[in-house]
């Protein structure tokens, strides 16, 4: 069974410094995807990135980027210029691509804490 | 399209009775998912539609659960008998086939008191 591990329960980084979030994950399958969430206090889920395991190019949005080794089986999200919009749940998860299960398999999450 | 609606938002029961949630999904998505999620932790999946058929249903699902997608818009998942245990947050999600990204609801919290 696929497994989805944030090792990390809490971060904290200062407004506009750099944040690295970890995410390892376990699967014997080749072609998935990959995906960070993020969930602020009494908001809901909301996507922030999604990476395809057969494309080498790390995925990029504005501020949030990946780091993604698949061969050591490892998601890591930075976020850069950290705001205090930024403050919420992380979740890590994965999913497979096609002939198997659709559903979402999330880590713990972990909570990100900006300063001000 | 203003996003996957859930109904109601909260729902405090009191254990032994049955209640009932609503998920209205983005329109134009055919597959629909339900999730719980309890305090500190991710969510864990419970059940997917793919129009109105149930593909899939996670071994969380006990009988006392059940889902309905019934003209593959929206759906509802009852839950007889409550026990304190199933108090959380109850997660409905919608998508494509591709892209392949599951939008998420606010959510139902159920408070089995």
């Amino acid at each position: 069974a696929q497994t989805v591990t944030q090792s990390q329960p809490e971060m904290s980084v200062q407004e506009a410094e750099t944040v690295t979030l970890s995410c390892t994950y376990d699967t014997s399958e080749s072609d998935y995807y990959l995906f960070w969430y993020k969930q602020p206090p009494s908001r809901q889920m909301i996507l922030v990135i999604r990476q395809e395991a057969y494309k080498q190019q790390n995925a990029t949005e504005n501020r949030f980027s990946v780091n993604f080794q698949k061969a050591a089986k490892s998601f890591s999200l930075k976020i850069s210029d950290s705001q205090l919009g930024d403050a919420a749940m992380y979740f890590c998860a994965y999913r497979l691509t096609q002939g198997g299960s659709e559903k979402l398999v999330f880590g713990k999450g972990m909570k990100l804490t900006v300063n001000p | 399209d203003t996003g996957v609606s859930q109904d109601p938002r909260h729902k405090i029961t009191k254990r032994g009775q049955n209640v009932t949630f609503r998920c209205d999904p983005i329109s134009e998505h055919n597959r629909l998912y339900w999730y719980r999620q309890t305090l500190g932790q991710g969510p864990e999946f419970l059940t997917y539609f793919q129009n109105e058929a149930q593909l899939e249903k996670s071994r969380l699902l006990s009988d006392r659960f059940s889902a309905e997608r019934p003209k593959g818009s929206f759906s509802t998942l009852e839950i007889q008998r409550t026990e304190q245990g199933d108090s959380a947050m109850y997660l409905c999600a919608s998508s494509l086939a591709v892209p392949p990204e599951q939008y998420f609801g606010p959510g139902t919290r159920l408070t089995v008191t």
